[in-house]
C-alpha cells in the first residue's frame, strides 16, 4: 500500500505570490494534518481536517488555509508568501480524528523555499 | 499548555554502543501519548515508538526502548546496537486527550553513528 504521498517535492516561489502543496492520506485514513517544519525547528501544527470538516488549527495567519476533498486528499495554501515562510511542509494521515494513542504517519514533505 | 523540551542538539555514539536521547515534558493533561519519530536527511518523519500515560510498562519496539518516568516527566529514547542507518534527527512529541489530533514536537537531537 502506499504511504502519504505529498507533492511536489521541492518548491521555490517569489515573495508575494501563492502556493498550493498537495496531500494523499494512506488509504482509508480520513485525517490529514499539515505541520511546518523551519529549519531546525520541530514541526509546527498549521491544520487538521476530519471527513472534510476543519477539526484544529494552529497559530497561523490567515494567510494559510486548508481544505480537504471528498476522497480525502487535502490541499494547503499560502497566499502572499513571506520569507519566513521557506520551510519543509509536512502531511500527516491518520485512522481517526483524535486520540492520544493515535498513531500518525507522514509523508516525505514539499521543501518550499521563498526568495 | 503543551510543551516537549530535547536538551542534546548533537549526539554521537559508536557503531553497535547503546545510546539514550533526553526528552521531558509538560502537559495539562491527565491523558497523553509519547511518540518518538526519526527524520532522515529524506524528510519524512518515520513512527519508532509510543507511550500512554498510563501504560504501566515502558515501551519497546525491536533495538527502540521508551525510559517513562512520569513523576519526572521525561521519556528519553533509548537505542540499542546503534546502526549507521540510525544517523537521523530523532524527535520527540506528545498528543493529549483534550487536544485533538495535535502533535506537539520538541527541537530534535541529531544522532550520528560512528563505525
Amino acid at each position: 500500500d502506499a504511504g502519504v504521498t505529498q507533492s511536489p517535492t521541492h518548491l521555490i516561489k517569489t515573495r508575494g505570490q501563492h502556493v498550493t502543496l498537495r496531500c494523499s492520506p494512506i488509504s482509508g485514513h480520513k485525517s490529514v494534518s499539515w505541520y511546518q517544519q523551519v529549519l531546525g525547528q520541530g514541526p509546527q501544527f498549521i491544520f487538521q481536517y476530519y471527513e472534510k470538516e476543519e477539526r484544529g488549527r494552529g497559530n497561523f495567519p490567515d494567510r494559510f488555509s486548508a481544505r480537504q476533498f471528498p476522497n480525502y486528499s487535502s490541499e494547503l495554501n499560502v497566499n502572499a508568501l513571506l520569507l519566513g515562510d521557506s520551510a519543509l511542509y509536512l502531511c500527516a494521515s491518520s485512522l481517526v480524528a483524535r486520540g492520544r494513542d493515535t498513531e500518525a504517519f507522514f509523508g516525505q514533505g514539499t521543501r518550499l523555499t521563498v526568495v | 499548555a503543551q510543551k516537549i523540551t530535547q536538551t542534546q542538539p548533537g549526539m554521537f555514539v559508536q557503531e553497535k554502543e547503546a545510546v539514550t536521547l533526553d526528552c521531558t515534558y509538560d502537559t495539562s493533561d491527565q491523558s497523553y501519548g509519547l511518540f518518538w519519530y526519526k527524520q532522515p536527511s529524506s524528510g519524512e518523519m518515520i513512527f519508532l515508538i509510543y507511550q500512554g500515560s498510563y501504560d504501566e510498562q515502558n515501551a519497546t519496539e525491536g533495538r527502540y526502548s521508551l525510559n517513562f518516568q512520569k513523576a519526572r516527566k521525561s521519556a528519553n529514547l533509548v537505542i540499542s546496537a546503534s546502526q549507521l542507518g540510525d544517523s537521523a534527527m530523532y524527535f520527540c512529541a506528545m498528543r493529549g486527550s483534550n487536544t485533538g489530533n495535535q502533535f506537539y514536537f520538541g527541537t530534535g537531537t541529531s544522532l550520528t553513528v560512528i563505525p
